[in-house]
């Protein structure tokens, strides 16, 4: 069974730019939530999709969006980059049936650096 | 407002000695306490879990245990190797929907 995909695994834009990370999930799960790690904040939540709808949202700015497709993969938007942008993203899928927490897996993550 | 908190953020060990890490959490409807280990350039990957209905779970050399009363949960790692060394994180549900992690706690493994 393969794994939580994210794509591109390096990323270097510049402040100002937009971005968008890829995640597919793992076969057969619906839930696909998205986090900011860096080495001051550790993993902060940004929002979580579940069948194609934003069921959840962290405390980031609206230059943060995402959408989910009727496949259950899912995109992250960043728009007008600023440097503390920089950072790994990191997706985790999990069934998220009934709405209830899981086993939720990650994937390698989106080195983003910003310049 | 939803919180969890781990400690050490450190911790050094002697190979073979026990390494435990501990996590509190301020949501009471939480009842998913998953541990994940984090390896250098890979994402987090889930190593044990525990559920609010039962105060231990083992799975060889790691266990966790559950306080509900007090509101903490402990990862537990017996007979270390250098292979453990990794960032350990804790979580727990808030809103019984989305998973906030602690700080992270740096564990190396001495030979």
């Amino acid at each position: 069974k393969a794994g939580v995909t994210q794509t591109p695994r390096y990323l270097i834009k510049t402040r100002g730019q937009q971005v968008t990370l890829s995640c597919s999930p793992i076969s057969g799960h619906r839930s696909v939530s998205w986090y900011q790690q860096t080495p001051g904040q550790g993993l902060q939540f940004l929002f979580e999709y579940f069948s194609e709808t934003q069921r959840n949202k962290g405390n980031f700015p609206g230059r943060f969006s995402g959408r989910q497709f009727s496949n259950s993969r899912s995109e992250m938007n960043v728009s007008t980059l600023e440097l503390g942008d920089s950072a790994l993203y990191l997706c985790a899928s999990s069934l998220g049936q009934g709405g209830i927490v899981g086993e939720a897996f990650f994937g390698q993550g989106t080195r983003l650096t910003v310049v | 407002g939803e919180n969890v908190e781990q400690h050490p953020s450190t911790l050094s060990v002697q190979e073979g000695d026990s390494a435990v890490i501990k996590c509190t959490y301020s949501d009471s409807a939480s009842n998913y306490f998953p541990w994940y280990k984090q390896e250098l350039g890979k994402g987090p990957q889930l190593i044990i879990d525990i559920r609010s209905n039962v105060g231990e779970k083992k799975d060889q050399r790691i266990a966790v245990t559950l306080n509900k009363t007090a509101k903490h949960f402990s990862l537990h790692i017996t007979e270390t190797q250098p292979e453990d060394s990794a960032v350990y994180f804790c979580a727990a549900p808030h809103n019984t929907d989305k998973l906030i992690f602690g700080t992270g706690t740096r564990l190396q493994v001495f030979p």
